[in-house]
């Protein structure tokens, strides 16, 4: 059963505006969410980290909101830009540190397009 | 430069052969992992290990065999026994507390059974 699930496999955006990402999760357990981003034949890149103590971070264009009542979170990329256009994977964990319980559990991403 | 690097890019194999990815870092971490991506399947954990000469099974280890004899090296031998080995696969590594953002991954194997 998936325990990090993104609904939507795919968002297409017009350059400028906002690109709201969702994810949810089912494990009570996870406290640590992070968001990567993937070009084609790449490895993921990092892209914003959130834990349970906080309900928002905020890097530049990227701002991660977390919901831990609904088991939501979502990322916002503001304004959009057609360099964004990749596959997002929503990640999470029990632990921010090492062993079994921080194994990060991923999505199955959601391809954004950022149109000119 | 520090990074993790995985070779080959691009692998083919013919039906019944062992074939071993591999994964080097230098970032000098201690936890190592590897990942297969199927389209529309997103990322799932083939093996981990936290420590020199140990390693766990994560979801999907069956038909895979790993090994960690040096910190810098986590390859990963794909096996006749995986039934379905074409996929993209991933490497990444990580320290024990992860301030800010998890894994580091390699640019991945593209492995293609003919």
């Amino acid at each position: 059963d998936q325990q990090v699930k993104q609904n939507s496999p795919s968002l297409s955006v017009q350059e400028g505006r906002i690109s709201i990402l969702n994810c949810d999760y089912t494990n009570s357990m996870f406290d640590y969410f992070l968001w990567y981003k993937k070009y084609p034949a790449e490895g993921p890149t990092f892209l914003i980290s959130i834990s349970s103590i906080k309900d928002k971070n905020e890097d530049g264009r990227f701002t991660v909101f977390l919901n831990k009542s609904a088991k939501h979170l979502s990322l916002h990329i503001v304004p959009s830009q057609p360099g964004d256009s990749a596959v997002y994977f929503c990640a999470a964990s029990a632990s921010r540190y090492g062993g079994s319980q921080g194994n990060l559990i991923f999505g199955k991403g959601t391809k954004l397009s950022v149109k000119p | 430069d520090g990074g993790i690097t995985q070779s080959p890019k691009y692998l083919f194999r013919k039906e019944g052969q062992n074939v071993t990815l591999s994964c080097e870092q230098n970032l000098n971490h201690d936890a190592m992992y590897w990942y297969r991506q199927d389209p529309g399947q997103g990322l799932r954990l083939i093996y981990y290990s936290q420590i020199v000469n140990d390693f766990q099974k994560g979801d999907i280890a069956e038909g895979y065999s790993v090994s960690r004899e040096k910190k810098e090296s986590f390859p990963l031998t794909v096996t006749s026994a995986q039934k379905n080995p074409t996929a993209f696969y991933l490497c990444a590594s990580s320290t024990w507390d992860r301030p800010q953002g998890g894994y580091t991954f390699g640019s991945g194997t593209r492995l293609t059974v003919v």
